[in-house]
């Protein structure tokens, strides 16, 4: 079962930065957290992950909380295209490449 | 590089019928999984394979699902015979290695209508 904690849904105005929470208070300190989305009838895009530190890609920014019991994903400049659901994973494992997604959060960019 | 491909996208079967599914990851990439998205849940891990070995497939119903990955490039995912809770998109995904900070790349998926 996922051991990750979503808001269902939010709303953000296009163009401006969409902040998505999560929260992994069992977090162990060998897992990483990781980030997916999923856009109508696509599969699953990898977005972003980390373990302690803050991460930055082309897609988002990753700020992981000193004690690791949540994090948020950032979105700087959404767009309509970044509507989708998205999921908040903790990665069972060290050796392991099983992913356990919850529910996550929908999205919805507005224009 | 080409994604994760997936057949047939649509399949409409009735209960008690047989259906497979077939997945071909990206070039390369040892491990691959099957994993079942019910309408309005994230996706379910069914089966992990490393190569043409089955890595976990503790959700796996076995009495009536199989998956085979028999050359350790492309698979196949049957159900046999199938019943209206199978009602699902099936997505393939792969990953280049099998360690916590491989990126998995999914398919498409193949939404499945059992009537």
């Amino acid at each position: 079962d996922a051991k990750t904690t979503q808001p269902t849904s939010m709303d953000c105005a296009e163009g401006r930065a969409a902040n998505l929470p999560c929260n992994h208070s069992t977090i162990s300190g060998n897992e990483y957290v990781y980030w997916y989305r999923q856009i109508h009838s696509q599969g699953p895009q990898y977005i972003i992950h980390g373990l302690k530190n803050n991460e930055t890609n082309e897609m988002a920014s990753l700020i992981i909380t000193e004690d690791r019991k949540s994090s948020t994903l950032i979105l700087p400049h959404a767009t309509l295209r970044d509507t989708a659901v998205y999921y908040c994973i903790v990665r069972v494992g060290s050796n392991t490449g099983k992913l356990i997604f919850g529910q996550g959060t929908t999205l919805q960019v507005k224009p | 590089e080409a994604g994760v491909a997936q057949s047939p996208r649509y399949k409409i079967i009735e209960k008690r019928q047989s259906v497979a599914f077939w997945c071909n990851p990206i070039s390369g990439h040892a491990t691959l999984y099957w994993y079942q998205q019910i309408l309005g849940q994230g996706p379910k891990l069914l089966i992990q394979f490393q190569n043409n070995g089955v890595v976990d497939d503790s959700q796996l119903p076995k009495d009536r699902f199989s998956a085979e990955r028999l050359k350790g490039v492309d698979s196949t995912l049957k159900i046999q015979p199938a019943k209206l809770e199978d009602s699902a998109v099936y997505l393939c995904a792969s990953s280049l290695v099998l360690r916590a900070g491989g990126e998995q790349f999914f398919g498409p998926g193949t939404r499945l209508t059992v009537l």
